[in-house]
């Protein structure tokens, strides 16, 4: 069972936009920044987010992330069949004094 | 370039200890910006976070395994390393090595590893 909650599984057509949300409580998220990994089939996962919202270089600005309170969300836009991955949302857990994740949502694009 | 490796043996039997090592290249370990981890996967399954170390030697585990977990860096090699102690199938996992940054309210997964897979089986 994982600190943070996603949703197992999402799913859109081509050109669409998605969002994946991610639930915790005030000893991570509504306390700590929120960053978002993609982890494409077999592969190492990737920094997509960090800082609730910000984008590393070399991310597309069809990717968003934003943080209300104890809950996040993670926007994709224009969406492409190459967004097809697993995408999990992290944090730090002040109660636990490590960092978190959440149990990852799996996005398809039909 | 940052570059991280991760080495150690891909076979381990129950009760012994995991050991892996993590080579880092185009980064100093002795870096006062960053925290250099542990992330694991088991197969078909989640990301799950082992702990961390700085270069002082600081470093947070993650409570469930901690009295089994210990981290720590070499700076002389610019490697840092983990061994997981007791070991049994469910520690069966794709071990990640990583760069982070942990500032106030801030915790970044900068740079992965390629990722080792660790199988525990007699």
């Amino acid at each position: 069972q994982s600190v943070l909650t996603q949703p197992p599984s999402v799913s859109a057509a081509p050109g669409q936009k998605v969002t994946i949300s991610c639930s915790g409580s005030s000893s991570n998220i509504g306390n700590n920044y929120v960053s978002w990994y993609q982890q494409l089939p077999g592969t190492a996962p990737k920094l997509l987010i960090y800082d609730n919202n910000n984008r590393p270089s070399g991310i597309p600005d069809r990717i968003s992330g934003s943080k209300s309170g104890t809950s996040a969300t993670l926007g994709i836009t224009g969406l492409q069949t190459g967004d097809e991955a697993d995408y999990y949302c992290g944090t730090w857990d002040n109660s636990l004094s490590a960092g978190v994740f959440g149990g990852g949502t799996k996005l398809t694009v039909l | 370039q940052l570059q991280l490796q991760e080495s150690g043996p891909g076979l381990v039997k129950p009760s012994e200890t995991l050991s892996l090592t993590c080579t880092v290249s185009g980064a100093s370990v002795s870096s006062s910006s960053y925290y250099w981890g542990w992330i694991r996967q088991p197969p078909g399954r989640g990301l799950e976070w082992i702990g961390v170390v700085y270069y002082s030697g600081r470093t947070y585990y993650n409570p469930s395994l901690n009295s089994r977990v210990t981290i720590f860096v070499d700076t002389s090699k610019n490697q840092f390393s983990l061994k997981l102690s007791s070991v049994t199938a469910a520690d069966t996992a794709v071990y990640y090595c990583a760069r982070l940054i942990l500032t106030g309210p801030r915790t970044t997964i900068d740079s992965w590893g390629q990722g080792a897979l660790v199988t525990v089986s007699s």
